[in-house]
């Protein structure tokens, strides 16, 4: 049981590169999310998707697009890689119900050069 | 949306001591309050969670208690270790999905 898997570990773009973040998990849940993380600015929502085949924009969605591509896999894409876009990227995901936790992969962190 | 404020921002203490970090939100909707620790270069890992319907939860040296009236809630540890010291997080959400975070505290337990 890996849990929730991100790949890759590490990325640097250039200005204007795109590039995809891969997630996966394995626990069955339902509803997985996109958050960034920069210092002193905690955990900020990019996109989420409640069940397979929804997405929904978080707070902060300018600049991304996200594919839920089935219910185990949701990728985050840059089609334009900003300065701005330079982060700790984590996946998350959780089942459906109140009270339930987020369960977070080990972070993709991208530097845009 | 929901918004999450948390304090402090640093809190530093003797090993030993106890720690409270508090957190407010503002969403009278939000039904479920979990924090995270995050050790450096790690991911946010679930330490405790409480619900609206509770007003406290204790799991050893951690507790969370939360007012709804309020709309605060904080994280206790006592007899903090060295090894307490990470980033603590607060969140809060709001019906079914999203979930909102605070800011972070950074803890730091001196020996």
């Amino acid at each position: 049981n890996a849990g929730v898997t991100q790949t890759p570990k590490f990325q640097v773009l250039k200005t204007g590169q795109s590039m995809t973040l891969q997630c996966a998990q394995d626990m069955n849940h339902n509803s997985m999310y996109w958050y960034r993380q920069d210092p002193g600015m905690g955990l900020r929502l990019i996109y989420y998707s409640a069940s397979e085949g929804t997405t929904d924009k978080g707070e902060v969605p300018n600049g991304y697009n996200v594919s839920r591509l089935n219910k185990r896999e949701f990728s985050l894409r840059l089609e334009s890689a900003a300065p701005s876009q330079t982060s700790v990227y984590f996946c998350a995901s959780s089942r459906e119900g109140y009270n339930s936790p987020l369960h977070f992969g080990n972070g993709t962190r991208l530097t845009v050069t | 949306g929901e918004n999450v404020e948390q304090h402090p921002s640093t809190l530093s203490v003797q090993e030993g001591d106890s720690a409270v970090i508090k957190c407010t939100y503002s969403d009278s909707a939000s039904n479920y309050f979990p924090w995270y620790k995050q050790e450096l270069g790690k991911r946010p890992q679930l330490i405790i969670d409480i619900r609206s319907n509770v007003g406290e939860k204790k799991d050893q040296r951690i507790a969370v208690t939360l007012n709804k009236t309020a709309k605060h809630f904080s994280l206790h540890i006592t007899e903090t270790q060295p090894e307490d010291s990470a980033v603590y997080f607060c969140a809060a959400r709001p019906g079914f999905n999203k979930f909102y975070f605070g800011s972070g505290t950074k803890l730091n337990v001196k020996p």
